[in-house]
């Protein structure tokens, strides 16, 4: 049973450049949120999706916006990359029927803005 | 607004021995719950634990259990007969329940090292 797939592992991009995360949920999980995580800090919350729906979102800018598909995988986009947007996006999956069961989350995606 | 303090960067125990990582919240929420995570140096966040607002007895998970204290507002976990491969490091997480569960509020966590 897959657990939660990021992809790529590892971005390099340029100040300014826009950038597409993807991840694929756990098997028969219907809920993706999305963990921007600093080096040697906690992940903070960017957006929660259910239904193709951004369902909740933590104080990031409007440069950051993601999406669901109807398979429940989903994108982060990052548009005009800034040198403070480096760190590991953490994509996590969950049933929202089962609100009290933890996260299964994937690998990350390391992003470096240079 | 809800916080989460985990005030020891790092922690080193002895292999075999028990270890406790400390976690405080403040929430004004009447009902959340409470997780612990490990990361490794892989990346990938492992769930370990959770604790209701309203359960009345302490969550306990194999070697694993959480002493929440409700009134003190923390949620320690214990960690018993420490093994090498539970050096990572550790977050304690917040998040609402009921219809508006999403966002989970994460510590800065704690490092452990279990030396052999």
């Amino acid at each position: 049973d897959a657990g939660v797939t990021q992809s790529p592992t590892h971005l390099i991009k340029t100040r300014g450049q826009q950038v597409t995360l993807r991840c694929s949920p756990k098997s028969g999980h219907d809920t993706v949120s999305w963990y921007q995580q600093a080096l040697g800090q906690g992940p903070q919350f960017i957006f929660q999706y259910y239904e193709e729906e951004e369902r909740q979102r933590g104080n990031f800018p409007d440069r950051f916006s993601g999406h669901q598909y109807p398979n429940y995988s989903s994108e982060l986009n990052v548009n005009a990359l800034l040198l403070g947007d480096s760190a590991l996006y953490l994509c996590a999956s969950s049933l929202v029927v089962l609100p009290n069961y933890g996260y299964t989350f994937g690998s990350g995606t390391r992003l470096t803005v240079v | 607004a809800q916080k989460i303090t985990q005030t020891q960067p790092g922690m080193f125990v002895q292999e075999k021995e028990a270890v406790t990582l400390d976690c405080t919240y403040d929430t004004s929420d009447p009902s959340y719950g409470l997780f612990w995570y490990k990361q490794p140096s892989s990346g990938e966040m492992i769930f370990l634990i959770y604790q209701g607002s309203y359960d009345q007895q302490n969550a306990t998970e194999g070697r694993y259990s959480l002493n929440f204290q409700k009134a003190r507002k923390s949620a320690n976990l214990v960690i018993s007969a420490s093994q090498l491969g539970d050096s990572a490091m550790y977050f304690c997480a917040m998040r609402e329940v009921g219809h508006n569960a999403g966002k989970s509020t994460f510590g800065d966590g704690t490092t452990l090292t279990v030396k052999p």
